[in-house]
């Protein structure tokens, strides 16, 4: 099974930060990866899918690279409505997995 | 616009069955694998379980097999769980999720919550 880690595993910053967050995979994974949003109280959200593709309707301030094995999720230009927890999930193979999240806070 | 909303939440006893569902509109059900996730109070999302388009193929997290049965009736336009043998590690909101295959989870539900209590 594959097993994913995410670093790290809370951040805070400021208005206005770019921030990163890695994910790492203990198998390749070509780019077979989506980063997912959530905010407390509520489902999560598909931020990016296909590790770099944006969904529609997501502010451009955030972006995905990486592949095979190591992934990031980028926010640039951090605003306040960007505080949530961050996950990814491998969809290449089952059983799907997340990674354990990561908490941004300003 | 998609829209998926789970029920069937509520408080069960220890080793007893719940099921779950998960009605689907605004899209061609029948075109997408559909997926269960859930997340334990104050824990970090736990995927469960995938059925193919059509249900003819099911997977399933080692921590459920055996237990959970995903289905689904595509001329009802509903996914269904259903949770047996539960215990209080099952305690957790479960989100359904829309689920392309081979692709990220792009549109969710709002969650039900299963608490297993007795």
């Amino acid at each position: 099974d594959i097993q994913m880690t995410q670093s790290p595993s809370s951040l805070s910053a400021s208005v206005g930060d770019r921030v990163t967050i890695t994910c790492r995979a203990s198998q390749v994974l070509r780019n077979n990866l989506g980063w997912y949003q959530q905010k407390p109280g509520k489902a999560p959200k598909c931020l990016i899918s296909d590790a770099s593709r944006l969904q529609d309707g997501v502010p451009s301030r955030f972006s995905g690279g990486g592949s095979g094995t190591e992934f990031t999720l980028t926010i640039s230009n951090l605003q306040s409505e960007d505080v949530a927890t961050y996950y990814c999930l491998q969809h290449h193979s089952f059983p799907y997995a997340f990674g354990p999240g990561t908490k941004v806070d300003i | 616009q998609v829209q998926l909303v789970e029920s069937g939440g509520g408080v069960v006893q220890p080793g007893r069955s719940r099921t779950l569902s998960c009605a689907a509109s605004g899209f061609l059900f029948k075109s997408y694998g559909m997926a269960w996730v859930r997340q334990a109070p104050g824990k970090g999302l736990e995927w469960l379980a995938y059925i193919w388009y059509d249900g003819s193929n099911k997977f399933y997290s080692e921590s459920v097999k055996g237990r959970f049965t995903v289905s689904r009736d595509n001329s009802e336009d509903t996914m269904s769980l259903q949770l047996d043998s539960l215990t209080g590690d099952d305690t957790a909101i479960y989100f359904c999720a829309r689920a392309p295959y081979g692709k990220a989870f792009d549109y969710w539900g709002q969650g039900t919550l299963v608490v297993v209590s007795s």
